[in-house]
């Protein structure tokens, strides 16, 4: 009940396009949904997250889609840049991320020209 | 600059040998992580800790160590029972549920520490 599932595993997208990562979870009483970009031999770093009291939001190009009742979440990537080629996490936390994380198994993400 | 530093960066060890990683942080967080890092796994928690000369179990723990002594450290000892130990470790911390302070629950990590197991 504590699995998050995220999904592609790999993902590889032409620069400018649209980069789309899906997450699915379990437990209902999750009510932090962080996203994080990770570097090849770096640690990862928070991209964006959301609360379930919104259904979208958008930072830049980066934006999460919420959907509580299908307990599914996702980040797009717009106008998609070489850049922005990394893994990406999605997590899920309860008391707004005061509590550890769950995340999910990473996509790894290829921006080509 | 505020962050968290892990050390060393690589680390080869022998089997049947106890490791111990090292995790600073200076950013007056009150929680500090360790996670796991394996190719399609994700990032599975190893121990956390919330408070000083407290800490929990995370989802994999067994073969595993920590203590919590001081604010600032939060090391990782790796022992001979850990039966897969070759991996990615990262340490991280957050504000924390007891400080007092607003939280975002964002996670901040250090660079890693890759074990070697020979």
């Amino acid at each position: 009940q504590q699995q998050v599932k995220q999904s592609p595993q790999s993902l590889i997208v032409q620069k400018g396009g649209i980069s789309i990562i899906n997450c699915a979870y379990e437990n209902t009483a999750f009510d932090y949904f962080p996203w994080y970009q990770q570097f090849p031999g770096k640690g990862p770093a928070l991209l964006i997250a959301i609360r379930p009291d919104v259904s979208e939001k958008k930072e830049g190009r980066f934006t999460i889609s919420f959907n509580k009742s299908a307990k599914q979440f996702s980040l797009h990537i717009m106008d998609s840049q070489p850049g922005d080629s990394a893994t990406y996490f999605c997590a899920a936390g309860t008391h707004f991320g005061n509590e550890k994380l769950t995340f999910g198994t990473g996509t790894r993400l290829t921006i080509i020209p | 600059d505020g962050g968290i530093t892990q050390s060393p960066k690589y680390l080869f060890r022998k089997e049947g040998q106890n490791v111990t990683l090292s995790c600073e942080q200076n950013l007056n967080h009150d929680a500090m992580y360790w996670y796991r890092q394996d190719p399609g796994q994700g990032l599975r928690l190893i121990y956390y800790s919330q408070i000083v000369n407290d800490f929990q179990k995370g989802d994999i723990a067994e073969g595993y160590s920590v203590s919590r002594e001081k604010k600032e450290s939060f090391p990782l000892t790796v022992t001979s029972a850990q039966k897969n130990p070759t991996a990615f470790y990262l340490c991280a911390s957050s504000t924390g549920f007891f400080s007092g302070r607003p939280n975002t629950g964002e996670l901040f990590f250090g660079e890693g520490s890759r074990l070697t197991v020979l």
